[in-house]
C-alpha cells in the first residue's frame, strides 16, 4: 500500500499570511493527488485535484503543486474561512490513502 | 443539483455488523463511481472502498475480509456492509462521489452518518 506523510501536523497563522502544506507518498503517484479541506462538524470539500487542478467554485489563492512522491498545497493570503484541516489523498492503486491531516488554527 | 445522503443505525453492539445506505441525486449510479470514507472521533479520513459505475467493487485492503458494498441503480442507492463490528470502528461514515474521468478525487461527500459501537 502506498503511504502518504502529510506535514506540518498543525500550524498556527494569521490571517494574510501564505501557507504551505505538503504531502509525501511512499512512491511515484504520477500526480494522481487530491488536496480536500474539511472545516469543524462538516464533510471535507475538494480543493484541487490531479495535483494542480482546481475543483469547481475553489477559490484562487488556493494552488496545487508537484509530481512524482512530492505534493504542496498552497494558500495565499489567508482568510479566515480558510482556517480547519486539509488533507491530501492519492488515487494510484488502492487503497487510495488519505495523508494524516494539517490543523490550520489562527494565531 | 448532486446529493449524497447516508443513513444508518447510530448505535452498534460490539460483533455486529453495520448497514449503511447512501441515497444519491442529482447524477446516475451508472456514470459514476462512489467511495466510502469514515472517520474516528477527533481523527483523520480512512478510504473503505468504492463501487463503480459497472457496479465493479475496490476495498481497503485492512478491511476486505469484513466489508462488502453494493448498489441498486434503479433506487440511486449504495450499500456498505462491515461485519464483526469493534469499538475502533466508532466513527462517521460518509459516502462519496468520484469525478468522472481519468482522475480520482471525490468531488460531492453526503454529510455523513455517526455509528457508535458500543454494549
Amino acid at each position: 500500500d502506498i503511504q502518504m506523510t502529510q506535514s506540518p501536523a498543525s500550524l498556527s497563522v494569521s490571517v494574510g499570511e501564505t501557507v504551505t502544506i505538503t504531502c509525501r507518498a511512499s512512491e511515484n503517484i504520477y500526480s494522481n493527488l487530491a488536496w480536500y479541506q474539511q472545516k469543524q462538524g462538516k464533510s471535507p470539500q475538494l480543493l484541487v485535484y490531479a495535483a494542480t487542478n482546481l475543483a469547481d467554485g475553489v477559490p484562487s489563492r488556493f494552488s496545487g503543486s508537484g509530481s512524482g512522491t512530492q505534493y504542496s498545497l498552497k494558500i495565499n493570503s489567508l482568510q479566515s474561512e480558510d482556517f480547519g484541516s486539509y488533507y491530501c489523498q492519492h488515487f494510484w492503486g488502492t487503497p487510495y490513502t488519505f495523508g494524516g491531516g494539517t490543523k490550520l488554527e489562527i494565531k | 443539483q448532486v446529493q449524497l445522503k447516508e443513513s444508518g443505525p447510530g448505535l452498534v453492539a460490539p460483533s455486529q455488523s453495520l448497514s449503511i445506505t447512501c441515497t444519491v441525486s442529482g447524477f446516475s449510479l451508472t456514470g459514476y463511481g462512489v467511495n466510502w470514507v469514515r472517520q474516528p472521533p477527533g481523527k483523520g479520513l480512512e478510504w473503505l472502498g468504492m463501487i463503480w459505475g459497472d457496479g465493479s467493487t475496490d476495498y481497503n485492503s485492512a478491511l476486505k475480509s469484513r466489508l462488502s458494498i453494493s448498489k441498486d441503480n434503479s433506487k440511486s442507492q449504495v450499500f456498505l456492509k462491515m461485519n464483526s463490528l469493534q469499538t475502533d470502528d466508532t466513527a462517521r461514515y460518509y459516502c462519496a462521489r468520484r469525478l468522472t474521468g481519468t482522475w480520482g478525487a471525490m468531488d460531492y461527500w453526503g454529510q455523513g452518518t455517526s455509528v457508535t459501537v458500543s454494549s
